[in-house]
């Protein structure tokens, strides 16, 4: 399957803990976008990276929270001392770029659903 | 913060019935795009159309766009059990490198 991967799939966590989770992207995909979702709203981008640099954050994206991705393929997003309010689920996708910048299908992940007690 | 509105937010239908669902959103766009999401899973991608297009089809998907009201539907023909799912709309925005999501129409067909 080359599809996009994350892990885990699921995260229980305590409040104040630190957690990070993984995506793998599809390789040949040079752009990657984490978005949050929490239980019946649709997805809210958190942040982007082209290639290892990473071109923008959303205000939702707390000093708690910070992203990586150090050699422009898997990336990792760290969430430190959880919050209840963290609770969500975090998706991946990847998607290629095009030459006109445009922002076309993205492919996600199955996500890594946080719960924090 | 959303930036599309879905309409209905939940629609139950008989197997075989045509299910519409709508979505409004606020800027302007380079496209639209509708995902599919099962219960617990990622989003799935089934149409685009781009802001100067203003019907598209793909299988038994069919998709309007209207900029001028800035609005779209999606129509989906002879439904099965197997589309009961969550159904977004999403939108590129001009100069925007992410998509921004409706909330979303959850959909139930009954066998």
């Amino acid at each position: 399957d080359t599809g996009v991967s994350q892990d885990p799939r699921h995260k229980i966590t305590k409040r104040g803990q630190n957690v990070t989770f993984r995506c793998d992207p599809i390789s040949e995909h040079n752009r990657l976008y984490w978005y949050r979702q929490t239980l019946g709203q649709g997805p809210e981008f958190l942040t982007y990276f082209q290639n290892e640099a990473q071109l923008e954050k959303s205000r939702l994206l707390s000093d708690r929270f910070s992203a990586e991705r150090p050699k422009g393929s898997f990336s990792t997003l760290e969430i430190q001392r959880t919050e209840q309010g963290d609770s969500a689920m975090y998706l991946c996708a990847s998607s290629p770029t095009f030459a006109s910048g445009a922002t076309y299908e993205q492919y996600f992940g199955p996500g890594t659903r946080l719960t924090v007690t | 913060s959303q930036q599309g509105e879905e309409d209905p937010q939940a629609l139950s239908i008989q197997e075989g019935e045509n299910a519409t669902m709508n979505c409004s959103y606020k800027t302007s766009i380079n496209n639209l795009q509708w995902y599919r999401q099962n219960s617990g899973r990622g989003l799935v991608h089934l149409i685009l159309i781009r802001s100067n297009e203003r019907e598209k089809h793909s299988g038994r998907l069919r998709v309007t766009l209207d900029t001028s009201k800035k609005s779209s539907s999606l129509l989906i023909t002879a439904s099965r059990a197997a589309d009961t799912a969550s159904y977004f709309c999403a939108t590129a925005q001009t100069g925007a490198n992410n998509l921004f999501f409706g909330t979303g129409t959850r959909l139930t067909v009954i066998p």
